[in-house]
């Protein structure tokens, strides 16, 4: 079954709200990888965290790498309609990559 | 440059029927996947193709096969298909295993 833990699993945010999605493990992750799935269309790669307590930013969106390598987040900063889909996290474990269950956002304009 | 692409976009089948979806990505890249998508399950692992003439099931293999033609090109069969089958499927690659995966457009399969 999943080992990858993503929470929530689903949110509704006016746009201009924050969002945030989070992704546990219960196992140390060699590294850990975002997608984002748009409505009808197919996971897209966004970022790769590898060292523990990383931080990236790409524009209005933050990704963190928990200290301990078991737990990560996405943050959005003032959500666009654009922002709209789900996304996952994927972390390596065991030389395999696990994917997450996802959180699908959904803005209202 | 396609990336990877996948064949074909929808399909109808009844209880029983065969089918095979074909996935060539042409990044030369060594490692590639099978998924399923079903709603509130995210993606699960069917099989994968780590490097050319190897091939390895995932988590849930059941009910399908997968050939790993040469280095572009990975098919997975449905032998007798069930309405169970019915979801979205993925094809991905990497340059190797794990790395970060090139997701084809998908897949859609209903089993009546």
């Amino acid at each position: 079954g999943q080992q990858v833990m993503q929470i929530p699993q689903y949110q509704h945010v006016q746009e201009g709200e924050d969002f945030t999605t989070y992704c546990n493990s219960s196992t140390t992750l060699s590294n850990i990888q975002w997608y984002k799935q748009r409505p009808g269309g197919h996971p897209v790669f966004l970022i790769q965290l590898v060292k523990s307590g990383e931080v990236k930013k790409q524009k209005r969106l933050t990704f963190q790498f928990g200290e301990a390598k078991k737990n990560s987040s996405l943050h959005i900063t003032a959500t666009q309609t654009t922002d709209v889909g789900t996304y996952f996290c994927a972390g390596t474990r065991f030389q395999k990559l696990v994917f997450g269950t996802g959180t699908r956002l959904l803005v209202s304009p | 440059n396609a990336g990877v692409t996948q064949t074909p976009k929808f399909q109808v089948l009844k209880t029983g029927q065969s089918m095979t979806l074909q996935c060539a990505q042409d990044m030369n890249h060594n490692s590639m996947y099978w998924y399923r998508q079903d709603p509130g399950m995210g993606l699960r692992l069917i099989y994968y193709s780590a490097s050319e003439g190897t091939t390895d099931k995932g988590e849930v293999p059941n009910g399908y096969n997968v050939s790993r033609l040469n280095k572009r090109e990975f098919s997975l069969r449905l032998e007798s298909a069930a309405p169970s089958q019915t979801s979205v499927y993925f094809c991905a690659s990497s340059d190797w295993d794990p790395d970060i995966q090139y997701f084809g457009a998908g897949t859609r399969l209903s089993v009546l």
